[in-house]
């Protein structure tokens, strides 16, 4: 059964700082991860999606990466803004159903 | 493209009450939809599958009888909370996917409270 875990929880920092997410998950064989961001209220807003056969996406200050092999995928956030402040959620595509099972998301908070 | 839309926005309603949540793929034709739910401070969890014109597929300690869910047409799903409990109250979300392919499209979310 495929489970995923994001580490850390809750994470503060002050802005301009570069910052790493980290996302794990216990099998490998999935058809994709995908980031999405969540800002408190809201729906989920998707940021970048790592098909299996790639090793990582990058759109603007966001870079994500993805190793099967060790169960893992980061996303880096170059100089933070406060606007970046929400929480993130890795999902992974289980491999045979497509369904995604979600992370248990980081909560940012980029200080002004 | 591959905009899913959901309606309500937000619903308030008593307890033992059912309410019906609409879930759309604006311009796209979705074989396959997905209804999760969020409980504060929580990730999603996955509530069912539903694939056009057959039963849902509902994971486990779901009701189904509780959680109707209703896939008629490739644009559009519908998940009826029936007799709603205080303990029902969360964010919905919806998701719907083209035929075979593996990405899903999320919907802007519907929250429940059961007073």
């Amino acid at each position: 059964k495929q489970e995923v875990t994001q580490i850390p929880a809750a994470l503060s920092v002050p802005e301009g700082e570069n910052l790493v997410l980290n996302c794990s998950f216990t099998d490998s064989a999935i058809y994709n991860l995908q980031w999405f961001r969540q800002d408190p209220g809201k729906g989920l807003t998707s940021l970048l999606l790592i098909q299996s056969s790639q090793r990582e996406q990058t759109s603007g200050r966001l870079n994500a990466s993805l190793d099967k092999s060790s169960g893992r995928s980061t996303l880096y956030i170059a100089a933070s803004q406060p606007g970046d402040s929400a929480t993130y959620l890795c999902a992974a595509s289980t491999s045979g159903t497509y369904k995604y099972i979600f992370g248990t998301g980081t909560r940012l908070k980029v200080l002004a | 493209g591959a905009v899913v839309s959901q309606h309500p926005s937000w619903v308030i309603c008593k307890s033992g009450t059912s309410v019906k949540i609409e879930c759309r793929s604006l311009d796209f034709q979705a074989t396959t939809m997905f209804w999760y739910r969020q409980f504060p401070k929580q990730s999603l969890m996955l509530m069912a599958t539903s694939n056009e014109g057959s039963k849902a597929t509902y994971e486990q300690g779901v009701e189904k009888d509780k959680f109707l869910i209703n896939h008629a047409s490739l644009t559009l799903s519908t998940l009826t909370v029936t007799s709603a409990h205080p303990e029902d109250s969360s964010f919905y979300i919806c998701s719907a996917s083209r035929l075979a392919a593996n990405t899903q499209y999320f919907g802007p979310g519907t929250r429940l409270t059961v007073l």
